[in-house]
């Protein structure tokens, strides 16, 4: 596609149902990285994929969050029994080149994630 | 943890006027972006200085940087209502971190 894809954009759990969030990045991009965005703040760092290898989990909250990506094409950002301060924009992103840093990263739309 | 810190929060300007927005970070970087967020959207690079560099030119964007005080600008000029967003530098520290650190953002409201 065009852009980063990302789905569901919104998503309301009850709390304690697991949630999963995809993102479907630029093709061709080595680089993929989840962020976290609470409501009038910037992004916060999750995790980073370099193709199929998670070199970065740094910033995962909890043992409750777990992201994929099995093919280093699409990627899954799991959360287990969702508690109400996992209400965030979860942000995909993207970027030609591999080592992570140093390029313009491509943003998906977000998914908007509720618990209630 | 957030590195950088915009400043001012929020800023609401004229149409026509120029806006300015500071960022401060905390350690040494390999380059700083600005990205732009209209509400409810993804995050669109905006440009890239690199630690090397000190001003850099896009169209209607100057940013500038000064190293040794930490710290980088974000001039509009002539702004339009259509700029109306939040601005967010993130800064690339290298030495094998992989991840940008983004600040907490300035809210622009520019006024037709």
């Amino acid at each position: 596609g065009a852009g980063v894809s990302q789905s569901p954009r919104y998503k309301v759990a009850k709390r304690g149902q697991d949630v999963a969030l995809r993102c479907d990045p630029i093709s061709g991009h080595v680089s993929l990285f989840w962020y976290q965005q609470a409501l009038g703040q910037g992004p916060e760092f999750l995790t980073y994929f370099q193709n199929e290898a998670q070199l970065d989990k740094s910033g995962l909250p909890s043992d409750r969050f777990f992201a994929e990506r099995p093919e280093g094409s699409v990627s899954t950002l799991k959360i287990q029994r969702t508690q109400q301060e996992d209400s965030a924009v979860y942000l995909c992103a993207s970027s030609l080149a591999g080592g992570g840093s140093g390029g313009e990263l491509f943003f998906g739309e977000g998914s908007r994630l509720t618990v209630l | 943890s957030q590195q950088g810190e915009e400043d001012p929060q929020a800023l609401s300007i004229q149409e026509g006027e120029n806006a300015t927005m500071n960022c401060s970070y905390k350690t040494s970087i390999n380059n700083l972006q600005w990205y732009r967020q209209n509400s409810g959207r993804g995050l669109v690079h905006l440009i890239l200085i690199r630690s090397n560099e000190r001003e850099k030119h896009s169209g209607r964007l100057r940013v500038t940087l000064d190293t040794s005080k930490k710290s980088s600008s974000l001039l509009i000029t002539a702004s339009r209502a259509a700029d109306t967003a939040s601005y967010f530098c993130a800064t690339d520290h290298g030495a094998g971190s992989y991840q940008l650190t983004f600040g907490k953002g300035t809210k622009l409201s520019v006024i037709p």
